[in-house]
């Protein structure tokens, strides 16, 4: 049985980096993509960013330059850091993975983890 | 490439036929998804190259199209489907949702 869980702090400070962890089991992170989506009642769901264990990595450019995804194969982990943070960053933030290649849709997707911006 | 899903709410009896559209300003082929979210859950895929069935998924739930207009189709409402309905594209980046449609009890 496939499952992956959010983890990490669920308040941070506006400037600051919100750090999220993905642990997955039941699937080997080097056999998948995986992807980070938020949810926020004003923007609806939005796509982070994806990586694949050789390095292939995307970001959606309305957060390029902020955001940073990496996984660590040993750990069957991936991570998310997201600097600079402000209070349009409050979202339900969910580690997915992809059905097949980058262009797969998500099958499996985390329980979710509500971050909120505030100082 | 924008999702424009309609309608963004419909009331609906047990039973009733449920039809969910979904126009995308670009032509994504088939690269194309259908989630379904309750309260407090996460999503779950449903249909998955525009018209194939997540496995598990019953069979009351069809999906259709391609390039730019897509459908997803309840044949027959069960209690247990009133839920928000969200389209997505795969075939370009960035990904992208429709802002969900809001399936309730008439």
């Amino acid at each position: 049985q496939v499952q992956l869980q959010e983890s990490g702090p669920r308040l941070v400070r506006p400037s600051e980096t919100l750090s999220l962890t993905c642990t997955v089991s039941g699937s080997s992170i080097t056999t998948y993509y995986w992807s980070w989506i938020r949810q926020s009642p004003g923007k609806g769901l939005e796509w982070i960013a994806y990586i694949y264990h050789t390095g292939n990595i995307d970001y959606n450019p309305s957060l390029k330059g902020r955001v940073t995804i990496s996984l660590d194969t040993s750990r069957n982990q991936f991570y998310l850091r997201l600097s600079s943070v402000t209070a349009a960053d409050t979202a339900v933030y969910y580690c997915v993975r992809h059905k097949s290649s980058d262009k797969g849709s998500y099958d499996q997707w985390g329980q979710g983890t509500l971050v909120t911006v505030s100082s | 490439i924008q999702l424009t899903q309609s309608p963004s709410s419909l009331s609906a009896s047990v039973g009733d036929r449920v039809t969910i559209t979904c126009r995308a300003s670009q032509g994504v082929s088939n690269y194309f998804a259908w989630y379904q979210q309750k309260p407090g859950k996460a999503p779950q895929l449903l249909i998955y190259a525009a018209s194939t069935l997540q496995s598990g998924v019953p069979s009351r739930f069809s999906g259709s199209g391609s390039g730019t207009d897509f459908t997803l189709t309840i044949s027959s409402l069960q209690p247990e489907d009133f839920a928000t309905y969200y389209c997505q594209q795969l075939g370009s980046y960035p990904r992208t949702f429709g802002q969900g449609t809001k399936v309730d009890i008439k």
